[in-house]
């Protein structure tokens, strides 16, 4: 069935370094969202992408929507405690289901 | 933050005995959603709404029932709760299949 991977799992990083997650999806998807969620807290949506081979920033924030639409990359420069979090991808493929990805928790070390 | 509430926000129950959580929005979006997250496991999505009446199912559905009579209600139902189903369920809502907003999340612990 399908199914949405992220790596790494777990990502421990000094503050001011670049961190990025990736994530890969089974089959084509339609649209590729990311969300944070803090510890304790619900996902908090931060950007959609649509188009094959999109990218857009949010300051320090950049995300990518792969060629095949099926894969994606959140990078995020110069990491700030604030940053930590665990992110997810999601997106609904051409079934109209919707998955999440299994998430990758960032820790960030002053 | 959207208008989205859950309740109850937290929940002990016993095998085998029915439960129901309530997801309600203020915003007059038109799809609707519940996930469980499980640690291990992310969130995974158990049915979703796209209109009053119209649901479907999602990667987790068995267990679960869900029924929506009106725009701003969504109603998840276990109708025999198990040990398995103890978790955090999240209700969310979106305007189409885009931006999702996320309610609090009702903490149920089956014993």
């Amino acid at each position: 069935g399908q199914q949405v991977m992220q790596i790494p799992q777990y990502q421990h990083v000094q503050e001011g370094e670049d961190f990025t997650t990736y994530c890969n999806s089974s089959t084509t998807l339609s649209n590729i969202q990311w969300y944070k969620q803090r510890p304790g807290g619900h996902p908090v949506f931060l950007i959609q992408l649509v188009k094959s081979g999109e990218v857009k920033k949010q300051k320090r924030l950049t995300f990518q929507f792969g060629e095949a639409k099926k894969n994606s990359s959140l990078h995020i420069t110069a990491t700030q405690t604030t940053d930590v979090g665990t992110y997810f991808c999601a997106g609904w493929n051409t079934g109209n289901q919707f998955y999440f990805g299994t998430g990758t928790s960032l820790t960030v070390i002053p | 933050d959207a208008g989205i509430t859950q309740s109850p926000r937290h929940k002990v129950t016993e095998t085998g005995t029915p439960v129901t959580l309530r997801c309600h929005q203020t915003e007059n979006h038109r799809y609707m959603y519940w996930y469980r997250q499980d640690p291990g496991h992310g969130l995974r999505l158990i049915h979703y709404s796209y209109g009053v009446k119209d649901t479907d199912k999602g990667e987790v559905s068995d267990g679960y029932s869900v029924s929506r009579s009106k725009t701003e209600d969504f109603l998840l139902t276990l109708e025999s709760a198990t040990s398995s189903q103890t978790s955090v369920y999240f209700c969310a809502i979106s305007e189409r299949q885009g931006k999702q907003f996320f309610g609090p999340g009702t903490r149920l612990t089956v014993l």
